[in-house]
């Protein structure tokens, strides 16, 4: 079966450090790919979305991702944290028609980002 | 703008009770879908429906059940509670049943079972 990963389950840094967060799945097809983030106390919010033309994905508040499709990998990319940026987020795959088109989440990284 | 709306935002039940969480949104979305939220296991997909009528079973539908009679409702119902099911459920709809439609989330319902 598809599946997503989060390697990080938690990430403190300070304000102003640069974050990378790891999202790997589990399919040679084609997949669309998403981020969300959850900021405490809210609902999922998408940040940023891929689904073909450059792999290098420009999202709101800064963020980015690449999809590197030899490694079956979409990560996210902040250079520069702000405390707002606390929240958790979210991976997201879907695996297209063969798979329903049924959205599948990583677990999820919970970053705190320390002022 | 309304987008989607869950109601209640918190309950409390005891074993064996029923209820329905409700979900309604206003964007005339053909998909939509509910998850549960736990903590370290992401969000999985419970029920789905790609169009008023039409519904499917997700990852974990066991003890779920929903309905569809039109594009803007789509109700989750548990019909007898367990203390498994104590989670934050959210609601989701996007405008086409396509692989790259992100979807919009509702504020969730937090739900605990006695």
């Amino acid at each position: 079966a598809q599946s997503v990963s989060q390697h990080n389950h938690h990430v403190i840094l300070s304000e102003a450090a640069s974050l990378e967060l790891g999202c790997n799945y589990s399919y040679g097809g084609t997949v669309n790919l998403f981020w969300y983030v959850q900021y405490p106390g809210q609902h999922l919010q998408l940040l940023l979305k891929y689904f073909s033309g450059d792999p290098l994905v420009k999202g709101i508040k800064g963020f980015e991702a690449e999809f590197i499709k030899s490694k079956f990998s979409f990560n996210l990319r902040k250079p520069s944290v702000q405390w707002s940026d606390t929240a958790e987020y979210f991976c997201a795959v879907n695996f297209g028609k063969a798979a329903g088109n049924k959205l599948t989440f990583g677990g999820g990284t919970r970053v705190l980002v320390k002022p | 703008n309304a987008g989607v709306t869950q109601t209640p935002k918190f309950q409390v039940l005891k074993t064996g009770q029923s209820m329905t969480l409700q979900c309604a949104q206003d964007m005339n979305h053909e998909y939509m879908s509910w998850y549960r939220q736990d903590p370290g296991m992401g969000l999985r997909l419970i029920h789905y429906s790609v169009g008023a009528g039409i519904t499917d079973q997700g990852e974990v539908p066991n003890g779920y059940n929903v309905s569809r009679s039109t594009t803007e409702d789509f109700p989750l119902r548990l019909l007898s509670a367990a203390p498994s099911q104590t989670s934050v459920y959210f609601c989701a709809s996007s405008s086409a049943p396509r692989s790259n439609q992100p979807q919009h989330f509702g504020d969730g319902t937090r739900l605990s079972i006695l």
